[in-house]
């Protein structure tokens, strides 16, 4: 069974940092790539980083981007997202996502197949 | 960024009802889109990727259809556990999301 388990989360007084981590199981870790989706209270999903298989590729939102840095160890099955410089807006649900990769017509995207059960950052003096 | 538009924000239907919601967006995305529902309190759940295949597992009243930059959700016979919220989102290119439909009980 696939499970993806986030931890770290927490209140934090804005400018501080925080690390996320991601435990992953029931899947071979490494063949798949990772994201991380954020949703604010009330709000809706955001988009914030993805890595591919082997960490050697990452992308971000432009609202993280150098601020959040986005990692993994294959060895522990583990997804982080180190969270740096943090602001009020960036308070939400993280989720942690495995991608699912569909090719149609010769193109191949993503999907979000598995969801972990999210973990609450508050960004708060 | 792409921007991805859902009407109607909210819809109030009976169990049994045929439920359509619909995803803009603002340029082509060919087919790369999916449907999620999340229930208030959980992680969303996939139910339809590149427009409309079903992922395994999920009902087959649930369908999705369209290309290009409008697409549909339907649902053929809301059933009581479908009163969610439900998600587009576009994988053409950097990933966005629809801001969501509620679906509750009339």
């Amino acid at each position: 069974e696939v499970q993806l388990v986030e931890s770290g989360g927490g209140l934090v007084q804005p400018g501080g940092s925080l690390r996320l981590s991601c435990a992953a199981s029931g899947f071979t870790f490494s063949s798949y790539w990772m994201h991380w989706v954020r949703q604010a209270p009330g709000r809706g999903l955001v988009w914030v980083s993805q890595t591919d298989g082997d960490g050697s590729s990452t992308t971000y939102a432009d609202s993280v981007k150098g601020r959040f840095t986005i990692s993994r160890d294959n060895a522990k099955n583990t997804l982080y997202l180190q969270m740096n410089s943090l602001r009020a807006e960036d308070t939400a649900v993280y989720y942690c996502v495995r991608a699912l990769r569909y090719c149609n017509g010769g193109s191949c995207r993503s999907t979000f197949d598995y969801w972990g059960q999210g973990t609450l950052v508050t960004v708060s003096s | 960024d792409i921007q991805m538009t859902q009407s109607p924000s909210s819809l109030s239907a009976s169990v049994g009802d045929r439920v359509t919601i619909t995803c803009r967006a603002s340029q082509s995305i060919r087919n790369f889109l999916n449907w999620y529902q999340q229930k208030p309190g959980k992680a969303p759940k996939i139910l339809i990727y590149g427009a409309s295949s079903l992922q395994s597992g999920v009902p087959s009243r649930f369908s999705g259809s369209g290309s290009g930059t409008d697409f549909t959700l339907t649902i053929s016979s809301l059933q009581p556990e479908d009163f969610a919220t439900y998600f587009c989102q576009q994988s053409y290119t950097t990933l966005t999301f629809g801001p969501g439909t509620k679906v509750d009980i009339k």
